[in-house]
C-alpha cells in the first residue's frame, strides 16, 4: 500500500541550528512534491514545491532535496528561529492530478 | 485578496444527525478541496470539485459528499454522522493548474456527541 512516513517525534533545535526533516514514501512514483507549514488550529500553508526532475530547491532560509532513487525528500530550516515553530507537512501528488496525499507532519519546536 | 473562508467554525452535532460545511475558495480559483484532519492522523484526501464537477474522490463513504456552485463556492455534507467524524474539515483552492500550491481555509472543527 501507498505510504507516505514523517519522522512523528517532534524535533527540538537551538535558535540559530538547521532543522532537518524527513519525508519518505513507499509504492509512489510522484510527480512532484510539496512542503507547507501549519500552525495549530489553523489551516496548512503552503511552502515550496519540487518536481521528480529536480534535485533541490531553496526560498530564503527553506532547502529542499528530492530523491527519486531513496524515495525520500529532505526539508531543511536553516538559521532557525522561534518562529519557525510549526508542524511542517510534506505531500505527494499522486495518479490524480491535484489529490495530494499528506504525511501526518512532524513538529519542529526552536528554542531561544 | 481575500482568502479561503469556511463556516462555521465549529459545529457540533450528535450521533446520527447530518453536518454541512461550507467553503468559499479564492476568487479566480475553480477548484475546491476538502480533507479530513483527525487528531494524530494527517490530512485525508476527501473530495475535489473543478468547475462544478466532482474529479476525484478519498478512500471514504458515500454518506461523505459534495457540491460545487456556479460561483466556485462548495459544501460538504456528512450524512449519519458517526463519533469517529470528528475532526477538522478543511478546505483548500487552487486555479486548477497542476502543480499549483493549495491555498488552505482555517477549517471547521465538527464534534459528533
Amino acid at each position: 500500500s501507498q505510504k507516505i512516513e514523517q519522522n512523528s517525534e517532534a524535533l527540538n533545535i537551538q535558535e540559530g541550528k538547521t532543522a532537518t526533516l524527513t519525508c519518505n514514501y513507499t509504492n509512489y512514483s510522484p510527480a512532484y512534491l510539496q512542503w507547507y507549514r501549519q500552525d495549530p488550529g489553523r489551516g496548512p500553508v503552503f511552502l515550496l514545491l519540487i518536481r521528480e526532475n529536480e534535485k533541490e530547491k531553496r526560498k530564503e532560509r527553506l532547502k529542499v532535496t528530492f530523491d527519486t532513487t531513496l524515495k525520500q525528500s529532505l526539508f531543511h530550516i536553516t538559521a532557525s528561529q522561534p518562529a519557525d515553530s510549526a508542524t511542517y507537512l510534506c505531500a505527494l501528488a499522486t495518479d490524480s492530478w491535484g489529490k495530494l496525499q499528506f504525511g501526518a507532519g512532524t513538529q519542529v519546536v526552536v528554542t531561544p | 485578496e481575500a482568502g479561503v473562508t469556511q463556516s462555521p467554525t465549529h459545529l457540533i452535532k450528535t450521533r446520527g444527525q447530518k453536518a454541512t460545511l461550507r467553503c468559499s475558495p479564492i476568487s479566480g480559483h475553480t477548484s475546491v478541496y476538502w480533507y479530513q484532519q483527525a487528531l494524530g492522523l494527517g490530512l485525508q484526501f476527501l473530495l475535489w470539485y473543478d468547475e462544478g464537477e466532482e474529479r476525484n474522490r478519498g478512500n471514504f463513504p458515500p454518506r461523505f459528499s459534495g457540491r460545487q456552485f456556479p460561483n466556485y463556492s462548495s459544501e460538504l455534507n456528512v450524512n449519519a454522522l458517526e463519533l469517529e467524524d470528528s475532526a477538522l474539515y478543511l478546505c483548500a483552492s487552487s486555479n486548477g493548474l497542476a502543480e499549483n500550491e493549495q491555498f488552505f481555509g482555517p477549517g471547521t472543527r465538527l464534534t459528533v456527541l
